[in-house]
């Protein structure tokens, strides 16, 4: 287990809506990303949070948004949301300084399926 | 800009069999490389990285060498296991990442027989 916790586990929810997205860090990780997996593809980069604020991004549009709070915990929320955003959402959790590339520790995931 | 491919899976290996997972990339400058596990259901572990040219990553008997001239980082296993059965992805990040943003390949599934 990596410590990096995620909620929910799956989600089902119709295009137009809103969802939000979880993660709990490791401890002692002062950053975390968020990655989307689509079925049968690679995780890709949406964002990374750093000292709570947006700290390089990905190709994703702005309705894909996040949060990190003091304790390192975070949030990704998604608005209007459309069929392609049907995929697996990966957190994880890293320490800035760790050396080049730095290990980053993956969640189980949250899987997210819009009908 | 940067990108990993990978060789499409599924492959299917009987136990003790020699693995290969091939992983070639494209990258400015000299990015660090990584090979994550996907085992069913749960979420990508790290298995090995390698950090700059011919260095060598290890890890659970794989191995991986860093080629700068032929831009790849080819997994390789002597004797797989069933429990080696997993998606396997390999991964860049730039040398001057913090850490946070990996680019990844497509996956490759491995399925193991006894």
């Amino acid at each position: 287990e990596t410590g990096v916790t995620q909620s929910p586990t799956h989600l089902i929810k119709t295009r137009g809506q809103q969802v939000t997205l979880r993660c709990s860090s490791q401890s002692g990780h002062n950053t975390v990303s968020w990655y989307q997996q689509a079925l049968g593809q690679g995780p890709q980069f949406i964002f990374q949070y750093y000292r709570e604020e947006e700290n390089g991004r990905g190709n994703f549009p702005p309705r894909f948004s996040g949060l990190q709070f003091p304790n390192y915990s975070s949030e990704l929320n998604v608005n209007a949301l459309e069929l392609d955003d049907s995929a697996l959402y990966l957190c994880a959790s890293s320490l800035i300084g760790g050396g080049a590339g730095g290990e980053l520790f993956f969640g189980e995931g949250s899987r997210l399926t819009v009908l | 800009g940067d990108s990993v491919t990978q060789m499409e899976g599924p492959v299917t290996l009987s136990e003790e069999a020699f693995l290969t997972i091939n992983c070639t990339y494209t990258a400015t400058g000299y990015p660090s490389l990584f090979w994550y596990v996907q085992y069913p259901g749960e979420g990508l572990q790290l298995l090995l990285k390698a950090t700059k040219a011919d260095d060598k990553g290890s890890n659970k008997g794989f191995e991986a060498t860093y080629r700068k001239e032929t831009t790849s980082f080819h997994l390789e296993k002597g004797s797989v296991q069933v429990s080696d059965s997993a998606v396997y992805f390999c991964a860049l990040s730039e040398r001057n990442n913090q850490g946070g943003k990996l680019i990844f390949g497509q996956g490759t599934e491995l399925s193991v027989k006894p």
